[in-house]
């Protein structure tokens, strides 16, 4: 098996940055995606392949990556984006994909 | 419109046996890889199986291996997940997803709910 891991919980003010982090070892040769998931809704693809984004995902969300960790940056927050994401990505053999346990971001 | 349409959830006992279907449509189903991806309840997303566009090649999350059979329809734009010998745990919001570049998932149903519960 293989994991990935995220931080619980991020918080902050409307129009700050938040950023969500996401590790694993397989992440400098796997990509990373990026789930938004509202309660009661279906995941939607916010992120691929480590920093591209879906057509109709605003330019505030953003991913990048360093090493072990990829990131998801969200700026200038506004209260909607208050929702739960999950970073996901696959092991070494890309036999075995994964998510994170999840961030909970609430907009103060 | 692309959709994804899950059934097949319910109420079964520890030890039985359900199969999901996923439904599609909008898009050709031939050409991309589906996945199954569950949420117990308050709990996070845990990916289940996955499957080639052709059906040639399934993967398996640990916690399923050997009780979970994922399988395909292309000519009826279904997916399948055939659940075998199932415990209180697998008690989930199942939902199906489309693939999308490489390991992506980029078109979710609604889920179906399946309870594992004597």
């Amino acid at each position: 098996s293989y994991e990935v891991t995220q931080s619980p919980s991020v918080s902050v003010s409307p129009g700050q940055t938040a950023r969500i982090t996401c590790s694993g070892d397989a992440l400098p040769n796997q990509y990373a995606y990026w789930y938004q998931q509202k309660p009661g809704q279906a995941p939607v693809l916010i992120i691929y392949k480590d920093s591209q984004r879906p057509s109709g995902i605003p330019e505030r969300f953003s991913g990048s990556t360093s090493g072990t960790t990829v990131t998801l940056t969200i700026s200038a927050v506004l209260a909607e984006d208050e929702a739960d994401y999950y970073c996901q990505s696959a092991d070494r053999g890309g036999t075995y994909w994964v998510f994170g346990g999840g961030t909970k971001l609430t907009v103060l | 419109e692309v959709q994804l349409l899950e059934s097949g959830g319910g109420l079964v006992q520890p030890g039985g046996s359900l199969r999901l279907s996923c439904t599609a449509s909008g898009f050709i189903f031939n050409s991309f890889a589906m996945n199954w991806v569950r949420q117990a309840p308050g709990k996070g997303l845990e990916w289940v199986s996955g499957i080639s566009a052709s059906g040639n090649r399934t993967y398996y999350a640990d916690v399923v291996k050997g009780r979970f059979t994922i399988s395909r329809d292309n000519s009826r734009q279904t997916l399948y997940i055939q659940m075998n010998s199932l415990r209180a745990e697998d008690t989930a919001l199942y939902y199906c997803a489309k693939g999308w570049e490489v390991y992506g998932m980029d078109v979710w149903g609604q889920g179906t709910t399946v309870t594992v519960s004597s």
